[in-house]
């Protein structure tokens, strides 16, 4: 199985501040990586998917990058709707597998 | 308006069994590739599998935890997808989504609209 792994598990930062989220693949996925928003008690919400391609409706705040196994998910100025805790996910190849999640709090 | 509605979480002992229903609403259902995601209380995303259109071959593929206990399957005239769940063990514990995949194609891949979970709670 690919394991996924995300770093940092939490990061505690201010409005307007540039947040980085790394996800590390165990081995290459090419560009099948999609990243998810959850907020508390909701449901969890497509970001971006493709690495790269951000879904309608997101922020434009939000981007993605990546290929093979190393990738991030930016937010260019955090804004306090985006505090919540964001997956990625790839699905490359079966079975499908999510990272543990990174919790972005506020500072 | 694109609407999945899960139902048939409960309480069941370990070693029991369950059946998992989501209803679909709003997209060609028998067109679509359909999915399940847990999420243990108070823990991160996991997934359990997918199944694709009757049209692409209709085929499951699970994730190891539950491959040989958990079946996926699907009911194209009742809008209906469906998680059977035999064998239940304790850490089987968590709220159950399903969730539509609108594209799996060119390298992308991904989940969109989500029920709003069913809780499954294994327990003596």
């Amino acid at each position: 199985d690919i394991q996924m792994t995300q770093s940092p598990s939490s990061v505690s930062a201010s409005v307007g501040d540039r947040v980085t989220i790394t996800c590390r693949a165990s081995q290459s996925i090419s560009t099948w990586l999609a990243w998810y928003q959850q907020k508390p008690g909701k449901v969890p919400k497509v970001l971006i998917s493709g690495t790269s391609g951000l879904r309608s409706g997101v922020p434009s705040r939000f981007s993605g990058s990546g290929s093979g196994t190393d990738f991030t998910l930016t937010i260019s100025s955090l804004q306090p709707e985006d505090f919540a805790t964001y997956y990625c996910q790839q699905s490359n190849s079966f079975p499908w597998t999510f990272g543990q999640g990174t919790k972005v709090e506020i500072k | 308006e694109v609407q999945l509605v899960e139902s048939g979480g409960g309480l069941v002992k370990p070693g029991g069994s369950l059946s998992l229903s989501c209803t679909v609403s709003g997209i060609p259902f028998n067109l679509a590739w359909m999915s399940w995601v847990r999420q243990a209380p108070g823990k991160g995303l996991e997934w359990v599998g997918r199944i694709v259109s009757k049209g692409g071959g209709g085929t499951a593929d699970y994730a190891a935890p539950v491959k040989g206990r958990f079946i996926i399957s699907r009911d194209d005239s009742k809008n209906t997808l469906y998680l059977e769940m035999n064998s239940l063990q304790i850490e089987d514990t968590a709220v159950y989504y399903c969730t539509w995949i609108p594209k799996c194609s060119d390298g992308s891949c991904y989940l969109d609209y989500w029920g709003q979970g069913t809780l499954v709670t294994v327990s003596s």
